[in-house]
């Protein structure tokens, strides 16, 4: 089963909104991750933010984390029209080693 | 040129063959994964292995067989137990520091088709 279930399904924004996508996860976790993937290619690795942080920067990216609800949020400011692509949380366990856990993903689309 | 490397990019298979897709990294990464995705959603977990010569598998196992006897090395053969392989398989792997793993680094995917 799926760990961890993103927000929206679909998200269509104008060049230069902000984007944010939710993922809410069931389990304690050692970590939170986020990625990226263009349509039929690999995943890229965007920002790791562990169950000790709350609020993580990389560049125009922002991620936070709140164990307590068991939820994570990706914002991507002044979105532009490279930024389209599928975005996936993925979860470490508590225990569970390095396995990762994915979500279905969201599917941005930035539009000029 | 450091990075992760998958092969073929696309694969055709008939019913009732086995087939072994390629995955190399030279990141000198300890742990090395096999995911599998279907159209429209996320990465499901196949095998993984943490060192040479050990592997574990993940949440779908069934159908599938590994071999890492090489660090750099992670290949992974689609039995014909497999019922329904048609899908697109990604190969990760990731360093390790201290007890915590770091991020996955993803390979570009073998998109297998099977006839």
């Amino acid at each position: 089963s799926q760990q961890g279930e993103e927000d929206p399904q679909a998200l269509s924004i104008q060049e230069g909104e902000n984007a944010t996508m939710n993922c809410s996860y069931k389990t304690s976790i050692n970590n939170l991750q986020w990625y990226r993937q263009n349509s039929g290619r690999g995943l890229v690795h965007l920002i790791l933010i562990r169950s000790n942080e709350r609020e993580k920067h990389s560049g125009r990216l922002r991620v936070t984390l709140d164990t307590s609800k068991k939820s994570s949020s990706l914002l991507i400011t002044a979105s532009r029209a490279a930024d389209t692509a599928s975005y996936f949380c993925a979860t470490e366990r508590t225990g569970g080693g390095n396995k990762l856990t994915f979500g279905t993903g969201t599917q941005l689309k930035v539009e000029l | 040129d450091g990075g992760i490397t998958q092969s073929p990019k696309y694969l055709f298979r008939k019913e009732g063959q086995n087939v072994t897709l390629s995955c190399e990294q030279n990141l000198n990464h300890d742990a090395m994964y096999w995911y599998r995705q279907d159209p429209g959603q996320g990465l499901r977990l196949i095998y993984y292995s943490q060192i040479v010569n050990d592997f574990q598998k993940g949440d779908i196992a069934e159908g599938y067989s590994v071999s890492r006897e090489k660090k750099e090395s992670f290949p992974l053969t689609v039995t014909s137990a497999q019922k329904n392989p048609t899908a697109f398989y990604l190969c990760a792997s990731s360093s390790r520091e201290g007890g915590a793993y770091n991020e996955q680094f993803f390979g570009p995917g073998t998109r297998l088709t099977v006839l």
